[in-house]
């Protein structure tokens, strides 16, 4: 069973701090998906990476893949209490369709 | 499209009682996934169909549950009897295969469950 952990488990900020969440594992996964899941909804997906070192950006989010495709984090600038959600990041291992999820980092931004 | 639709929103029921929820995926997906979502475990993968037919269900945790997939735009999942312990948010989710999971999976917004 692959486990991915991730940290903190919760994050209470101010609006315009910057924050990264973690997501760690010792399995390596050939692609990793971050989702971010608001009260009374299923997680949405933000974005995939696939490639070992890959980094990608949506808007004030960053996302890395770690070089080694076992960790991986998000890094979002100026955090605005839209951003306030569950973060979940999931793996994929062998090609395959079948995602295993992290453990959820709730943020909260506060005005 | 609608997205995946999922059915009750809500389910209060006694313990000992049946439970059927329900999921339409989005047309055109070939992978349709059931999980189970608690504070205490997280997300949990239950079981998840390719095509229709059920292709892991390792996590279904006991013989009360049971899945079917009779066709490409219905899934159900059957909680028999319940129990207490069940309580819990359920999702399905669907998405299109490809290598590696790349093309994400859609969520339904889920089915709470209380079991009294």
């Amino acid at each position: 069973t692959q486990l991915l952990e991730q940290s903190p488990q919760f994050l209470s900020i101010q609006e315009g701090e910057n924050l990264t969440v973690y997501c760690n594992s010792s399995s390596v996964f050939s692609s990793l998906q971050w989702y971010r899941q608001e009260p009374g909804e299923g997680p949405v997906l933000l974005v995939t990476v696939v490639t070992g070192g890959e980094v990608k950006k949506l808007k004030r989010l960053t996302f890395q893949f770690g070089d080694a495709r076992k960790d991986s984090s998000l890094h979002i600038t100026a955090a605005q209490p839209g951003d306030t959600g569950l973060y979940l990041c999931a793996g994929a291992t062998g090609g395959g369709n079948k995602l295993t999820f992290g453990t959820g980092t709730q943020l909260k931004v506060e005005l | 499209d609608a997205g995946v639709i999922q059915s009750p929103r809500h389910e209060v029921t006694e313990m000992g009682q049946e439970v059927t929820l329900r999921c339409k995926p989005i047309s055109g997906h070939d992978y349709l996934f059931w999980y189970r979502q608690t504070m205490m475990r997280g997300l949990e993968l239950l079981i998840y169909f390719n095509n229709n037919v059920p292709i892991d269900d390792s996590g279904m945790p006991e013989d009360r549950f049971s899945a079917k997939m009779p066709n490409a735009s219905f899934s159900t999942l059957k909680i028999q009897p319940s129990e207490p312990r069940d309580s819990a948010v359920y999702f399905c989710a669907s998405t299109l295969g490809g290598r590696g999971g790349n093309y994400g999976y859609t969520f339904g917004s889920g089915t709470r469950l209380t079991v009294v």
